[in-house]
């Protein structure tokens, strides 16, 4: 069974542009759950999907979005970057809700100039 | 808002020797997983707990979840360097809500 993909693995914006990332989680699972990783913050809860409708969300400002497609696809906006953006973003499914088990893609690292 | 430590932020250990890491949640926790990531790598998951008391193992590795659901370790025999990496635990207080990661162990180890 393929694992959860993401891309672009790595991408570099300036200030004030927005960035569209992507995830596509293991066949047959429902959730679809976005972490940002920095080395200060740890792995930071951005939101979570589950049959395309948004679960659960964490604490980060409006200029963070994400939406979940019919096949589970999903994908994460952030509009107006900052240079506090600069992160690696991990998506991760999993076959139920966000709290069980989850499979983490390799994740896209965001650098912001 | 539901918070999740955990301590020793970092833990260098002899090759060899055995160490703990702890994981300590300010509510109660329905259930609480283990996660390790690589260098470079990206998290993978090595176990879930769900029962008070509750106490796995998987070869050199040992988790325990406490009796009052707040709090779970984890213990690692003899290290080696196939150990090196950053240990999450992660937890939820109830069924369907998000999963609070902590902050991670960095273990790094002495050959």
């Amino acid at each position: 069974k393929a694992g959860v993909t993401q891309t672009p693995r790595y991408l570099i914006k300036t200030r004030g542009q927005q960035v569209t990332l992507s995830c596509s989680p293991i066949s047959g699972h429902r959730s679809v759950s976005w972490y940002q990783q920095t080395p200060g913050q740890g792995l930071q809860f951005l939101f979570e999907y589950f049959s395309e409708t948004q679960r659960n969300k964490g604490n980060f400002p409006g200029r963070f979005s994400g939406r979940q497609f019919s096949n589970s696809r999903s994908e994460m906006n952030v509009s107006t970057l900052e240079l506090g953006d600069s992160a690696l973003y991990l998506c991760a499914s999993s076959l139920y809700t966000g709290e069980s088990e989850q499979y983490f893609g390799p994740g896209t690292r965001l650098t912001v100039t | 808002g539901q918070q999740v430590m955990q301590i020793p932020q970092y833990q260098h250990v002899q090759e060899g020797e055995d160490f703990t890491t702890y994981c300590n949640s300010s509510t109660t926790l329905s259930n609480i997983q283990w996660y390790k990531q690589r260098p470079g790598g990206h998290p993978v998951f090595l176990i879930q707990l769900v029962k008070s008391g509750e106490v796995k193992k998987q070869k050199r590795l040992t988790f325990q979840f406490g009796e009052a659901k707040k709090n779970s370790s984890l213990h690692i025999t003899a290290t080696q360097t196939t150990d090196v990496g950053t240990y999450f635990c992660a937890g939820s207080k109830a069924a369907g809500n998000k999963l609070t990661f902590g902050g991670g162990t960095r273990v790094l180890v002495k050959p």
